[in-house]
C-alpha cells in the first residue's frame, strides 16, 4: 500500500476527450510531483508544484495541464491527447523543507491508453 | 545532477544478500545518493538515502565509498518480492527539484 492515491487505476480515452487524473496524500507534504513514464523506460517528470504553486514545467504540451486546488490534492487535466501519450502517469510527494529527510514518495499510478 | 552508471541487470540468489553498484564519479558535494526500486506494475518506492555515512534501515543498507564517487546498496537476504528495477539517484539536498531517473538495474532473485 501507498500514501499517496491515485484514480483511476486505469483509463482509456479517445483522441478528442477531456479527462483528469487525480491524485491525493495526506502526510502533509508541500511539495507534489507528476511524471510519466513510457513502458520499458525510466520515470520521466513533468511538473513540480510546490506550497501549491507550480514551480517546474518540464516543457510539457499545453494538452497536459496540471492543477493543485490545495495542499494534499493534485490534477492533471487531459485533452487532445495523441496514442503516444499513452503512458503510466506517476504522481509523488515530499517534504518541501530544506533538509535532506524529504523522499519523495509514490502512487501506484495511472496507466493511460489513448485510442 | 551527477550522471550513475550502473549495470543493466543482475541474479542473485533468494536467501544471499544482493549487492547492487552503483557509480556516481561526478557527484557533487551537496548531493545525496537516493536508491528507490520499482516493482512491475508499481510506482517507485523510496529505499534508503545517504550523504557520506553508511546507512541502515529495515530494508537495506547503503555502502558510500569515502571519496563518495561510488556506492552499494546491500539486501541482506533477497526475497523473490525484491525482483525490481533499482535506481541509484544523486540529489541536492532539500528542495522540490524532484529525482531525475537513470535506466536503472533490473535485479532477478532467482529460487
Amino acid at each position: 500500500d501507498t500514501e499517496v492515491t491515485q484514480t483511476p487505476k486505469h483509463l482509456v480515452m479517445g483522441m478528442t476527450n477531456k479527462k483528469s487524473l487525480k491524485c491525493e496524500q495526506h502526510m502533509g507534504h508541500r511539495a507534489m510531483y507528476w511524471y510519466k513514464q513510457k513502458a520499458k523506460k525510466p520515470p520521466e517528470l513533468m511538473f513540480v508544484y510546490s506550497y501549491e504553486k507550480l514551480s517546474i514545467n518540464e516543457s510539457v504540451p499545453s494538452r497536459f495541464s496540471p492543477e493543485c486546488p490545495n495542499s494534499s490534492l493534485l490534477n492533471l487535466h487531459l485533452h487532445a491527447l495523441q496514442p503516444e501519450d499513452s503512458a503510466l502517469y506517476l504522481c509523488a510527494s515530499s517534504q518541501e523543507f530544506s533538509s535532506y529527510n524529504s523522499p519523495l514518495h509514490f502512487g501506484n499510478g495511472t496507466r493511460l491508453t489513448v485510442t | 545532477d551527477a550522471k550513475t552508471t550502473q549495470p543493466p541487470s543482475m541474479d542473485c540468489a533468494e536467501g544471499r544478500a544482493a549487492n547492487l553498484p552503483c557509480n556516481h564519479s561526478t557527484i557533487s558535494g551537496n548531493e545525496y545518493v537516493y536508491w528507490y526500486r520499482q516493482i512491475h506494475s508499481q510506482g517507485p518506492q523510496y529505499i534508503i538515502h545517504g550523504l557520506k555515512n553508511n546507512e541502515t534501515n529495515e530494508m537495506a543498507s547503503l555502502i558510500i565509498t569515502e571519496d563518495r564517487k561510488s556506492s552499494t546498496l546491500i539486501l541482506p537476504h533477497a526475497t523473490l518480492r525484491d525482483t525490481a528495477v533499482y535506481y541509484c539517484i544523486p540529489r541536492s539536498g532539500g528542495g522540490a527539484d524532484g529525482l531525475t531517473f537513470g535506466k536503472g538495474t533490473h535485479l532477478i532473485i532467482q529460487p
